[in-house]
């Protein structure tokens, strides 16, 4: 059974870069995509992106030219950068495991609200 | 990509069934077998309640069921409970060119 729980700043200013981290308990860094996921305050689910065990990454294309996604597989965690944040970026954001088959996203963190604000 | 599209609410009571659909396109929701359901209670993360169109993770009750029709992927509650009240999210994978995922925007359930 995988736990994920996940950490990070959670007040940021209008141009600064958002960045969280997630530690893996109980996985194999082999075993799934690492991802992350955020939900905007009353509203759905956007995809970010994900990373593999050996750093290869998936953007969603909305927010690729800002999205760092990396592994770092000695602390079992992997973290999440988005720069120039706006107001628009504020979201709760989740880590997660996704299935390297068929897509599922089947283990969560707890989520952290990010806030950004001048 | 497209977020697919789900009815912004549903509802039914106790021991009714509801269904909840999810509408995408021939390269989302008809194209893989990878359309996943989520259940999501105020103030938590989502739970994971169908994977692979139609298989249930260990744990989750045979109450939920998903099924799809062409491009409708469709998620069945049966017996409804006071704890089935929360939000219903699904996700295709969209990927033709590139790796894409997409969710839908949701569906408050609300159990009369």
């Amino acid at each position: 059974q995988v736990q994920l729980q996940q950490w990070g700043a959670g007040l940021l200013k209008p141009s600064e870069t958002l960045s969280l981290t997630c530690a893996i308990y109980g996985g194999s860094f082999i075993d799934y995509y690492w991802s992350w996921i955020r939900q905007s305050p009353g509203k759905g689910l956007d995809w970010i992106g994900q990373i593999n065990h050996s750093g290869s990454t998936n953007y969603n294309p909305s927010l690729k030219s800002r999205v760092i996604i990396a592994v770092d597989s000695s602390k079992n965690q992997f973290s999440l950068k988005l720069t120039s944040v706006t107001a628009a970026d504020t979201a709760i954001y989740y880590c997660a495991t996704l299935d390297k088959r068929h897509y599922y996203f089947d283990f969560w963190g707890q989520g952290t609200l990010v806030t950004v604000s001048s | 990509q497209s977020a697919l599209t789900q009815p912004p609410s549903a509802s039914g009571s106790p021991g009714q069934s509801v269904t909840i659909s999810c509408t995408g396109s021939y390269t989302d929701v008809g194209a893989y077998n990878s359309v996943s359901w989520y259940q999501q209670h105020p103030g938590k993360a989502p739970k994971l309640m169908i994977f692979e169109v139609t298989k249930r993770p260990s744990g989750v009750p045979d109450r939920f069921s998903g099924s799809r029709s062409g491009n409708t992927a469709s998620l069945t509650v049966s017996g409804l409970q006071a704890d089935d009240e929360a939000d219903y999210y699904c996700s295709s994978y969209a990927g033709s060119n590139n790796f894409a995922l997409v969710f839908g925007g949701g569906t408050k359930l609300t159990v009369l």
